[in-house]
């Protein structure tokens, strides 16, 4: 079954550090992989995806992510972080069958302490 | 661009009424809009695709009696909760694709709390 696993519940980091959110994917055939963030009481916002080409793939808000084809991996990074990346972050595949569909991961709080 | 809006953004209902929930894709077309379930602090549970011009198609274990699907038109969506129980009280979120390929981000609304009391 195709899924996307994040393995931390939450990221502490401190404001200007560098901040990466991790995340592994299970797919059959060619993963094509999402970034979104959530703040309170919203909906989600797209980040990046990564469908071919270069493995760096830069996204909105000054974040980038790897992609890692033999590590099964799509880690989301930013450079230095702000105490307004404070968010929930999913990571999702789209459904190598099944209309569009996506899979999230179970999302990770990010905490930026000033 | 790819805005989505949802109306209403919360509603506060009594148990065994029915409510609705529309989901419009702003300046794109969308012949394919999803309907998510958010629990607190817990990811997205997808509830049910939603198909222009025809029939919705449902996740396992999501009852389509219960939440019925409209796809009227290439911009609207709506879900109706009916006969509303406090169980169903959650944070409802849809999306919606311009295209049809699985390439395609999906763009999110942000979202409708409903409290059933």
């Amino acid at each position: 079954a195709q899924s996307v696993a994040q393995p931390e519940d939450q990221v502490n980091v401190a404001e200007g550090n560098p901040l990466t959110v991790k995340c592994t994917y299970s797919v059959s055939g060619n993963p094509y992989l999402f970034w979104y963030v959530q703040y309170p009481n919203r909906g989600l916002q797209f980040l990046l995806k990564y469908i071919t080409g270069d493995n760096l793939v830069k996204g909105s808000y000054g974040f980038e992510a790897e992609f890692n084809k033999s590590q099964t991996s799509f880690h989301l990074k930013k450079p230095s972080a702000l105490v307004s990346d404070s968010a929930l972050y999913f990571c999702a595949v789209s459904l190598y069958y099944g209309n569009n569909r996506l899979a999230f991961g179970k999302g990770n709080q990010v905490v930026v302490i000033p | 661009g790819a805005v989505v809006s949802q109306h209403p953004s919360w509603v506060i209902c009594k148990s065994g009424t029915s409510v609705k929930i529309e989901c419009r894709s702003l300046d794109f077309q969308a012949t394919t809009m999803f309907w998510y379930r958010q629990f607190p602090k817990q990811s997205l549970m997808l509830m049910a695709t939603s198909n222009e011009g025809s029939k919705a198609t449902y996740e396992q274990g999501v009852e389509k009696d219960k939440f019925l699907i409209n796809h009227a038109s290439l911009t609207l969506s709506t879900l109706t909760v009916t006969s509303a129980h406090p169980e169903d009280s959650s944070f409802y979120i849809c999306s919606a694709i311009p295209g049809t390929s699985r390439r395609e981000t999906q763009y999110f609304g942000p979202g409708t709390r409903l409290l059933v009391l």
